[in-house]
């Protein structure tokens, strides 16, 4: 299986910051990385397809980068509805597989 | 708009066997994207489970291919998960959700998601 970890676990923002979440592959996975934005008793929502590729509705201030096994997620200025849990997943091959989160939360 | 809800019993006792169905509206299953289950515990996070085409086709976790099998019923827009010999391990939150296909060979993850039911394996 292919490992994904994300980095930091847990991290303490304020509105207005711009701020990046990395994930890492334990090996290339190409550009078929997604990611997720999760709040309390909801289900993960699409941010962000093939490392870049902004999903339809969600605002410009998410970014992705990376390809290989080194990928980002940059919020560039944070907004209250921002702070949750994040999520990267890939879809290069069988199993599918999650980073373990990073929650976001405000300083 | 598609909409996709998980239905199934909550509470489940160890060694026996969990089920569930998820109904799809907004779209057809028949359609070129392909059927997934997730779970999510505490303990293990998001797990990714299997996978279901309209076709019948499946893909399992090897982590869980022992235990698992789906289906899909495109008479009713459906389509089921079914765990067996479960223990307190497999309490979690079962997704089901849709891998888009946009493209020959196109994958964007999951777009649409259920909203989750909590299954609980007790005695």
């Amino acid at each position: 299986d292919i490992q994904m970890t994300q980095s930091p676990s847990t991290l303490s923002a304020s509105v207005g910051d711009r701020v990046t979440i990395t994930c890492r592959a334990s090996q290339s996975i190409s550009r078929w990385l997604a990611w997720y934005q999760q709040k309390p008793g909801k289900a993960p929502n699409l941010l962000i397809y093939e490392a870049s590729t902004l999903e339809s509705g969600v605002p410009s201030r998410f970014s992705g980068s990376g390809s290989g096994t080194e990928f980002a997620l940059t919020i560039s200025s944070l907004q209250p509805d921002d702070f949750a849990t994040y999520y990267c997943q890939h879809y290069n091959s069988y199993p599918y597989t999650f980073g373990q989160g990073t929650k976001l939360d405000v300083k | 708009q598609v909409h996709l809800q998980e239905s199934g019993p909550g509470l489940v006792k160890p060694s026996g066997a969990l089920s569930l169905t998820c109904t799809v509206s907004g779209v057809s299953i028949s359609s070129r994207h392909w059927w997934s289950w997730v779970r999510q515990s505490p303990g293990k996070g998001l797990e990714w489970i299997g996978e279901v085409y309209h076709s019948g086709s499946t893909t399992y976790n090897p982590s869980l291919k022992t235990r698992v099998s789906m289906s899909a019923d495109k008479s009713k827009n459906q389509f089921s998960l079914k765990l067996s010999s479960v223990t307190a391990a497999d309490t979690a939150v079962y997704y089901c959700a849709r891998l888009r296909v946009i493209q020959a060979n196109g994958y964007t993850g999951f777009d649409y998601w259920g909203q989750g039911t909590l299954v609980t394996v007790s005695s």
